[in-house]
């Protein structure tokens, strides 16, 4: 059965520092999106991506945040100069664009750790 | 922002028994989906909801759109230990394009033997 992954699954970075978290969405899926959960909280949204470009962001992704489809596999955010409250596991999930296109399917995630 | 309210927060039970768990909402969403995520894992996607009233099972799984489109509800029968995890519901407001999820707050539930 077709899979979200993630990589690196745990990013140890010092605050400051720039990381770039990788995804491959499911290979047919054309939606794409970003989201966060903080230990022990509910899982919050961050950004959306369709055909190229953001569709939608929360309050959450501010400038620190990019996201990017360098190719036809890969999707990617970028968090460029990392803070402590930026801990967190960070999930890809991706969606289809017909059907049932309202469904997302999650990745395992990556934990990231800034010190 | 929008808020979605699950409960019960977590829940002890034992081994074959059924369980209940809902989700309420200040506002509607048009879509409501059901998650189950284990530790150090993600979501996985455990039933979908497209229109109010409606009731849809995926195994010893039930849920239910609420009428208001401010609700769901979900079931699940006969419990054995690996429904240990935490469920959480999620609604999508956008109708007819792929749109955020809103999480809820989690229901935690633990199975004894």
């Amino acid at each position: 059965e077709p899979e979200v992954t993630q990589t690196p699954s745990h990013q140890v970075t010092q605050m400051g520092q720039e990381v770039i978290l990788r995804c491959v969405p499911i290979s047919n899926h054309l939606y794409f999106y970003w989201y966060r959960q903080i230990l022990g909280q509910k899982v919050e949204f961050l950004v959306s991506f369709y055909n190229n470009e953001i569709s939608e962001k929360s309050e959450i992704f501010d400038d620190q945040f990019s996201v990017e489809r360098p190719d036809g596999s890969n999707f990617t955010l970028k968090i460029r100069s990392t803070k402590l409250e930026d801990s967190a596991m960070y999930f890809c999930a991706s969606s289809p664009t017909s059907g049932a296109s309202y469904e997302q399917y999650f990745g395992p995630g990556t934990r990231l750790t800034v010190t | 922002g929008q808020q979605l309210n699950q409960s019960p927060q977590s829940m002890f039970i034992q081994e074959g028994e059924d369980v209940s768990m809902n989700c309420t909402s200040s506002s509607i969403f048009n879509t409501w989906l059901w998650y189950k995520q284990d530790p150090g894992e993600g979501p996985v996607l455990l039933i979908a909801l497209y229109k109010a009233g409606e009731l849809t099972s995926n195994g010893r799984l039930t849920a239910q759109f609420g009428i208001t489109r401010k609700d769901s509800f979900l079931n699940i029968s006969a419990s054995i230990p690996s429904d240990v995890g935490i469920y959480f519901c999620a609604g999508q407001r956008r109708i007819g394009t792929a749109s955020k999820l809103t999480f809820g707050t989690g229901t935690r539930l633990q199975v004894t033997l």
